[in-house]
């Protein structure tokens, strides 16, 4: 069964500095891999996917993450935080074993001081 | 491009009552997924459909049934509402199509419909 797991349910960060939020997944096959972000009262938001293409994706608003297949992990890092990159983010893992359905993380709130 | 809409925004129900959703997804998407948020239990799956035909269930009761239109709109209906059902609701939608492009199909997402159940 595949799963995910995200470390820290609150991070918290100033602003301009290194953000981190990790993602751990659980596959027997490789998987299709991806970052959300949620602000208050609305949807989710596509930030990136990994689809085997690159080991290294590039999202929007300057977050990247990479895949690490030995580590079974793909961290999300943006280098420099913004307030308006407090929100509550969310890996999610998709994979022949799931069938078509989305597995998300428990998320990450991402809380960016002045 | 208009995105995924869904209809209504907020409702509020007492239990047992029965409701319904809508969602409308993006034009030319034809796979239609949908999703409980609560603050417990996160983000789960409830099902999703393709072509008017359920492609996938998650792990929910039988009060929780939907469907899809020819037009690919989407309902989904909880009956008999317990005050466990209070959450946001998501839909997503995306191109859907052949297996391989299906997992990697990028999922857009609606702004949700808030539930409580009074």
């Amino acid at each position: 069964a595949q799963s995910v797991t995200q470390l820290g349910s609150h991070v918290s960060v100033s602003e301009g500095a290194l953000v981190l939020l990790r993602c751990n997944y659980s596959s027997s096959v490789p998987p299709y891999l991806f970052w959300y972000v949620q602000y208050p009262n609305q949807g989710l938001q596509l930030l990136l996917k990994y689809t085997s293409a690159a080991t290294l994706v590039k999202g929007i608003n300057g977050f990247e993450a990479e895949f690490k297949k030995s580590e079974t992990s793909f961290h999300l890092t943006k280098p420099s935080a913004h307030m308006s990159d407090a929100a509550e983010y969310f890996c999610a893992v998709r994979g022949l074993t799931g069938g078509f359905k989305t597995i998300f993380g428990a998320g990450t709130r991402l809380f960016v001081k002045a | 491009k208009a995105g995924v809409t869904q209809t209504p925004r907020y409702l509020i129900k007492t239990r047992g009552q029965q409701v319904t959703l809508s969602c409308s997804p993006i034009s030319g998407h034809r796979s239609v997924s949908w999703y409980q948020q609560t603050p417990g239990q996160g983000l789960q799956f409830l099902f999703e459909y393709f072509s008017e035909t359920q492609r996938n269930k998650g792990n929910f009761p039988g009060r929780f049934s939907g469907r899809q239109f020819s037009n690919s709109r989407s309902e989904m209906n909880v009956s008999t509402l317990e005050l466990g059902d209070s959450a946001l609701y998501l839909c997503a939608s995306s191109l859907g199509g052949l297996a391989g492009g299906v997992l990697y199909n990028e999922q857009f997402f609606g702004p949700g419909t808030r539930l409580t159940v009074l």
